[in-house]
């Protein structure tokens, strides 16, 4: 077990609503990372958080946002959902050293079903 | 355009035989990468990675071996177990993200 939780598991929703799933990063680790995995794909990087800025992002509108807390866990929120946003989405934690964080492996928590009705 | 790509979405070994996922990517700026194992209803599991600068990296029973020239990456497992039966992704690590393959469905016969 690698101590990143998620919440919910599972949510339905509707066209056109909000939500936001939650993240709660291993203990010491200050980099969150979040994913959309649909099936039958590899996760999909959205962006990442590194002391509570974003750090970088993926190929996805700005109705994806997150928000990283100081504890270091984190949120995505998505608007206006869509058909297509139905997947399973992952959030991964790491700790970036001071000097940058091209080498830490990421661990990633049970992930949250999302089904877009 | 996808660079990192698992061609095989499935594979069938027999327990106790070696099981050999392979991986190839695009990008010769890729200097990191990993193999992660995923069961259903789970995230993924980090199992190994391996640096640019070397060619073989070995933890038990998983041997990831690397070959820059051919942009060809692939993770042994030896002696296959039942346990083992999962999605096994590869993913290469970029300027601050991880790209992964598709994931190969690996499934160990008793």
């Amino acid at each position: 077990e690698t101590g990143v939780t998620q919440s919910p598991t599972h949510l339905i929703k509707t066209r056109g609503q909000q939500v936001t799933l939650r993240c709660s990063s291993q203990s010491g680790h200050n980099t969150v990372s979040w994913y959309q995995q649909a099936l039958g794909q590899g996760p999909q990087f959205i962006f990442q958080y590194y002391r509570e800025e974003e750090n970088g992002r993926g190929n996805f509108p700005p109705r994806f946002s997150g928000l990283q807390f100081p504890n270091y866990s984190s949120e995505l929120n998505v608007n206006a959902l869509e058909l297509d946003d139905s997947a399973l989405y992952l959030c991964a934690s790491s700790l970036t050293g001071t000097s940058g964080g091209a080498w830490e492996t990421q661990y990633f928590g049970p992930g949250t079903r999302l089904l877009v009705l | 355009d996808q660079q990192v790509k698992q061609n095989s979405p499935s594979l069938s070994v027999q327990e106790g035989r070696i099981s050999i996922l392979n991986c190839d990517y695009t990008n010769s700026m890729f200097d990191y990468f990993l193999w992660y194992k995923k069961y259903p209803a789970e995230g993924p599991t980090f199992l190994i990675s391996i640096s640019s600068i070397k060619d073989k990296n070995e933890d038990g029973r998983f041997t990831v071996f690397l070959n820059k020239s051919a942009k060809h990456l692939s993770l042994h497992i030896v002696p296959s177990q039942p346990g083992d039966s999962a999605v096994y992704f590869c993913a290469a690590l970029g300027t601050y993200k991880y790209i992964f393959g598709t994931g190969t469905r690996l499934k160990v016969l008793a």
